[in-house]
């Protein structure tokens, strides 16, 4: 699977948009690009994956560029509950079984 | 909305000792996982287990573990020997089918603590 780069933290101000940003450069034709986070050590929770298409769900919306090489998770209005590490992991089509491989994620803070 | 949960939330062990972690996986999933997190370190994969048998291990996941779906509903990750650098949170996951884009929920997580 392709690996993804992000930056290590980022302050966001409490009901402004959180635009978190995602390298993937190395990324092939049949990988997508799911993001999670992690709030203060609880498991993993799913936020949003798309492909090549931007997407959005009720929790965050994922731009994903034209050549595919980075995206950026936007969390319309940010509220302290999103303080939470951010991880952007690319995985493949034909990774049937699935596993996702974490990085180091994007602390974001939210402050009020 | 269904969850994936886990017990117990915190175990307390002494080194060598064997530790059974518990997870529900949600009810219709067919893919199950666990992942574990030293403090301070990335979430890390450990097995995916499916249709009965472990489809797919790291090289965390050595012969000091095991895993099990005892029946419908559990599933479960034994460490026989327990040692010290067992200490993690221990995540279990499951997801609904093989198709890849089938989203992964995690459980709460077991805080594993070997002394």
């Amino acid at each position: 699977d392709a690996k993804t780069t992000q930056p290590p933290s980022m302050d966001c101000a409490e009901g402004r948009a959180a635009n978190l940003p995602c390298n993937h450069s190395t990324i092939s034709g049949n990988e997508y690009v799911y993001w999670y986070r992690q709030i203060h050590s609880q498991g993993p929770q799913y936020i949003i994956h798309g492909l090549k298409n931007n997407e959005t769900n009720e929790m965050a919306s994922l731009i994903i560029t034209e050549d595919r090489k980075s995206s950026t998770l936007i969390l319309p209005h940010a509220t302290l509950r999103d303080t939470a590490v951010y991880y952007c992991i690319v995985r493949s089509l034909t990774d049937s079984w699935g596993k996702f491989q974490f990085g180091a994620g994007t602390q974001v803070v939210v402050t009020p | 909305e269904p969850e994936v949960t886990q017990t117990p939330s915190h175990q307390v062990t002494q080194m060598g000792q064997e530790v059974i972690l518990r997870c529900v996986p949600i009810s219709n999933h067919l893919y199950f996982y666990w992942y574990r997190q030293i403090l301070g370190q990335k979430v890390e994969f450990l097995v995916s287990f499916y249709n009965n048998e472990i489809s797919e291990k790291s090289e965390i996941f050595d012969d000091q573990f095991s895993v099990e779906r005892p029946d419908g509903s559990n599933f479960t990750l034994k460490i026989r020997s327990t040692k010290l650098e067992d200490s993690a949170m221990y995540f279990c996951a499951s997801r609904l089918t093989g198709r890849p884009t089938d989203t992964q929920y995690f459980g709460p997580g077991t805080r594993l603590t070997v002394l």
